[in-house]
């Protein structure tokens, strides 16, 4: 039962490099989240998708850019990395958008840009 | 919008001992919903208790109990007992219906041997 899984765990890249988060889910959720963490600051929403078709912008969107390949798997990229972008990205899922019992997520991935 | 703020940065007790997270949230809605999640070493976010809004009974989930002020807007985490395991990040987080999940800045609870 692995629920939210997330790669890869931890990547560091160059100012300029592209990356792109994976995120897959085996739930049947309709709703997957990216979310970044940083110190003192919580968990910020990047991107939503409220169900497969569909993407949103979220709190801090910018230098990101998000597809929900199907209805299992939505990955998150960075097009040019930037130092700022160093943080922890989370991915999380709920089964609509419209619920009431929080998130699952996944175990993160850690993300250095030198 | 709504804002969440946990006031404690950091906070460390003795093992056994019962320690209380605060928080306080910012929203004109009648019916939400509030949890408190737990993140440990390992990164993984695991949901520790969910309070709905329009219940005036506090929820308890085991040695994790909350205090519930909804005048107050306030919604703090009680853990009695304390143990080593309980050592972790605490996040408080809001939700009402079709928005989307928003979370205070965290709390860092070091339990002491």
């Amino acid at each position: 039962n692995a629920g939210v899984t997330q790669t890869p765990k931890f990547q560091v890249l160059k100012t300029g490099q592209s990356m792109t988060l994976q995120c897959a889910q085996d739930m049947n959720h309709n709703s997957m989240y990216w979310y970044r963490q940083d110190p003192g600051m919580g968990l910020r929403l990047i991107y939503y998708s409220a169900s497969e078709g569909t993407t949103d912008k979220g709190e801090v969107p910018n230098g990101y850019n998000v597809s929900r390949l199907n209805k299992r798997e939505f990955s998150l990229r960075l097009e040019s990395a930037a130092p700022s972008q160093t943080s922890v990205y989370f991915c999380a899922s709920s089964e609509n958008f419209v619920n009431t019992y929080g998130y699952t997520f996944g175990s993160g991935t850690r993300l250095t840009v030198v | 919008a709504q804002t969440v703020t946990q006031s404690q940065p950091e906070m460390s007790v003795q093992e056994a001992e019962t320690v209380t997270l605060s928080c306080t949230y910012d929203t004109s809605e009648n019916n939400y919903y509030l949890f408190w999640y737990k993140q440990p070493p390992s990164r993984q976010m695991i949901l520790v208790i969910r309070q709905e809004a329009y219940k005036q009974q506090n929820a308890t989930e085991n040695r994790f109990s909350v205090n519930f002020q909804k005048a107050a807007k306030s919604f703090s985490l009680k853990i009695s007992d304390s143990q080593l395991g309980d050592t972790a990040m605490y996040f408080c987080a809001f939700m009402k219906g079709a928005q989307k999940l928003v979370f205070g800045q965290g709390t860092r609870l070091t339990i002491n041997p």
